[in-house]
C-alpha cells in the first residue's frame, strides 16, 4: 500500500507556456498532499502544502500565481507552472500525506523548459 | 527556522561493510523518518520513528530516534550494491506541520 503515482513522468516544454503535473495517492486518501523542487544535487525544497478542498499555502518565496495548485479530490493534487521558463527546469516531487506522520513520495516528473 | 545537519555528505565504501549516517537538529522533533532516494525516482520511506530511544530495524536497516529529540541515526549493515543511494533524514514537529528535510549522504557502494 501507499502508492503515489505523478504524471507526466518527463515533459519538455517551450518557454511561455503552461504544464500541469498531476499527482494521485492510488490506494489511500490524502487530505494534505506536498509538492516539492529539487535540484540536481541538492535535497528536496518544499514549495507549497496542498489541502483538499481549500486554498494551497505557499512556502516564502514560491509565487502562488506562477506555481497553481489545485487539490480537487482526496486523491488528486495538480500543479500549473504557468508562462514556463528555463529557470523552472527542475525536478518536481509530490508526497501524499496517509496518516499524521506517513509521508510518501510519487516517482518525480523532470521538466525541461526550451 | 529549523535545520537539520546530516552527515557525512557522501561515503564510499565497499561492499560488505557496514554504514552509519546521522541527523541533528536545533530543535526538537517529534517524528524522524529515513529516506532512500534513487536517480530519477521519488524519495521512498524506510523507517518512520515515533517516541524518544525508539529503535527500529527494516532488514538489514536500522534507525534510532535520539533522547534529546534533536537526533537520529541510521545503520546499514553488510551493504550491498543496491544500497547506492541517497539517504535523506527528515523530522516532523507534529502531523500537521510539513517535514524538514536534511541535505541527504550520497552513498556509493564499490563491489
Amino acid at each position: 500500500g501507499a502508492v503515489v503515482s505523478q504524471h507526466p513522468s518527463r515533459v519538455i516544454c517551450k518557454s511561455g507556456t503552461s504544464v500541469k503535473i498531476e499527482c494521485r495517492s492510488l490506494d489511500f486518501q490524502a487530505t494534505t498532499m506536498f509538492w516539492y523542487r529539487q535540484f540536481p544535487k541538492q535535497s528536496l525544497m518544499l514549495m507549497a502544502t496542498s489541502n483538499e478542498g481549500s486554498k494551497a499555502t505557499y512556502e516564502q518565496g514560491v509565487e502562488k500565481d506562477k506555481f497553481l495548485i489545485n487539490h480537487a479530490s482526496l486523491t488528486l493534487s495538480t500543479l500549473t507552472v504557468t508562462s514556463a521558463h528555463p529557470e523552472d527546469s527542475s525536478f518536481y516531487i509530490c508526497s501524499a500525506r496517509r496518516s499524521s506522520y506517513e509521508q510518501y513520495f510519487g516517482p518525480g516528473t523532470r521538466l525541461t523548459v526550451t | 527556522g529549523q535545520q537539520l545537519n546530516q552527515s557525512p555528505q557522501s561515503m564510499f565504501i565497499q561492499e560488505g561493510e557496514d554504514v552509519s549516517m546521522n541527523c541533528t537538529s536545533s530543535s526538537i522533533f517529534n517524528t524522524w523518518l529515513w529516506y532512500k532516494q534513487d536517480p530519477g525516482e521519488g524519495p521512498v520511506l524506510l523507517i518512520a520513528l515515533y517516541k524518544a530511544g525508539e529503535l527500529t530495524s527494516n532488514g538489514r536497516l536500522t534507525a534510532q530516534f535520539g533522547i534529546t529529540r534533536k537526533d537520529s541515526f541510521l545503520n546499514i549493515s553488510a551493504s550491498i550494491p543496491s544500497d547506492v543511494g541517497i539517504y535523506f533524514c527528515a523530522g516532523q514537529d507534529s502531523g500537521n506541520t510539513p517535514l524538514v528535510f536534511g541535505k541527504g549522504t550520497r552513498l556509493s557502494v564499490i563491489a
